[in-house]
């Protein structure tokens, strides 16, 4: 398996344009999760879904973030506006429902909102 | 809720010398522990796990111990490398996978 795979890897986008960005999980793995990296806050959970249903978003920071899973293979996490503050790298990370099991994740896109 | 808690960095070694990150957590249950690393400009890799108590996780000289009893699970390496500098960061997760919890992550730094 290719592992979790993100794009765009880089991403420049000015304020108040919309956002998306694209992960594909490990195929087989139950779990998906948006995480988000600043060197304030460090690594941020989102969301994460379960079999493609949202199970917890109240790390989503506010209404301008959305995410969906239309199907187990893909995953998209939307910023419409995009703020400055909105810069950061943000992770998809996957894991099976399995006892004892890590998560596995993507190289990142850092999203650069001017 | 279930939190991890990791010393302060940055961390700033020279080669050879010996390495502890402190990790401590709060958890219902028995949780899973995990250290992941993160190279510049990567994402997070795992570099070793225990998922029961007592349990030594190992991987690359890297060593962590699952410790209940004091709700830790400190790094260790007896003599690192430039190449082990990264932020680390400690985690945990249910049995079952789900909701991982990460620590804010340590930054070394090994000077040659």
């Amino acid at each position: 398996d290719a592992g979790v795979i993100q794009s765009p890897r880089h991403e420049v986008t000015e304020m108040g344009q919309e956002v998306t960005l694209r992960c594909k999980p490990i195929s087989g793995h139950d779990y998906l999760f948006w995480y988000r990296q600043t060197m304030m806050r460090g690594l941020e959970l989102l969301i994460y879904f379960n079999n493609n249903v949202p199970i917890d978003d109240s790390g989503m920071p506010e209404d301008r973030f959305s995410a969906k899973m239309p199907n187990a293979s893909f995953s998209t996490l939307k910023i419409q506006p995009s703020e400055p503050r909105d810069s950061a790298v943000y992770f998809c990370a996957s894991s099976l429902l399995a006892v004892n099991t890590e998560a596995f994740f993507g190289q990142g896109t850092r999203l650069t909102v001017v | 809720g279930d939190s991890v808690t990791q010393m302060e960095g940055p961390v700033t070694l020279s080669e050879e010398a010996f390495l502890t990150i402190n990790c401590t957590y709060t958890a219902t249950g028995y949780p899973s522990l995990f250290w992941y690393v993160q190279y510049p400009g990567e994402g997070l890799q795992l570099l070793l796990k225990a998922t029961k108590a007592d349990d030594k996780g190992s991987n690359k000289g890297f060593e962590a111990t699952y410790r209940k009893e004091t709700t830790s699970f400190h790094l260790e390496k007896g003599s690192v490398q430039v190449s082990d500098s990264a932020v680390y960061f400690c985690a945990l997760t249910g049995n079952y996978g789900q909701n991982f919890v990460f620590g804010p992550g340590t930054r070394l730094s090994v000077l040659p």
